[in-house]
């Protein structure tokens, strides 16, 4: 079975801090994917990773970066914390190559606040 | 702009009856879609996927119809039971877009009442 862990299932932050949100896949997935979800928006894609180092921004990346220096892990960071990014963060790994392979495997999210 | 809309946000239903999901998208390259499952506190599981080769595709109690024409699928499950009670997205992709990029709808709350 895939498992993909997050770091924590809640954080609470102040505006201004800095946030690691922390990432780890247990099935040797290239693919992983950060989203957001917030309602009536639904998931939507704030950077994803191909491989080791290697990143695209998704649809919503501003005030976000990601890091990925090892296959398994991909981190989201939170350079400068604001309150309009209190939000479910859900990360995601797939196989790459034509569906279904490409079917991604989520963690069970983070649920962030920022004050 | 939501390439991928879901534009009931909720739908209750009575154990046993059938729930009728729907999404519609407006990208004609789209040519693959899935659905997901999501309970509460947990992230989201792939339920049934459809490829646009088929109009239909049917697993257990869930099955997923195409309109490539209309550009709309729809998810029944039948009969539905009190474990259905989660939110359900449709996700849409080209095949040949690169990276396993997936467009989300906003997600449809079904409640299934005994």
């Amino acid at each position: 079975d895939v498992k993909v862990t997050q770091s924590s299932r809640y954080l609470v932050k102040r505006t201004g801090e800095k946030v690691f949100l922390e990432c780890v896949q247990d099935m040797d997935h290239e693919n992983m994917f950060w989203y957001r979800q917030d309602p009536g928006l639904g998931l939507r894609l704030i950077y994803f990773s191909y491989d080791v180092k290697m990143k695209e921004k998704g649809d919503i990346p501003e005030g976000y970066s990601v890091s990925r220096e090892k296959k398994e892990r991909f981190s989201l960071i939170l350079e400068s914390a604001s309150t309009n990014q209190t939000s479910m963060y859900l990360c995601a790994s797939s196989l790459r190559g034509s569906p279904p392979k490409e079917t991604q495997y989520f963690g069970p999210g983070t649920r962030l606040l920022v004050l | 702009d939501q390439q991928v809309k879901q534009n009931s946000p909720s739908l209750s239903v009575q154990e046993g009856r059938i729930s009728i999901l729907n999404c519609d998208y407006t990208n004609s390259m789209f040519d693959y879609f899935l659905w997901y499952k999501k309970y509460p506190a947990e992230g989201p599981t792939f339920l049934i996927s459809i490829s646009s080769i088929k109009d239909k595709n049917e697993d257990g109690r869930f099955t997923v119809f195409l309109n490539k024409s209309a550009k709309h699928l729809s998810l029944h499950i039948v009969p539905s039971q009190p474990g259905d009670s989660a939110v359900y997205f449709c996700a849409a992709k080209r095949v040949t877009d690169s990276w396993g990029k997936f467009q989300f709808g906003a997600g449809t709350q079904v409640v299934v009442t005994p």
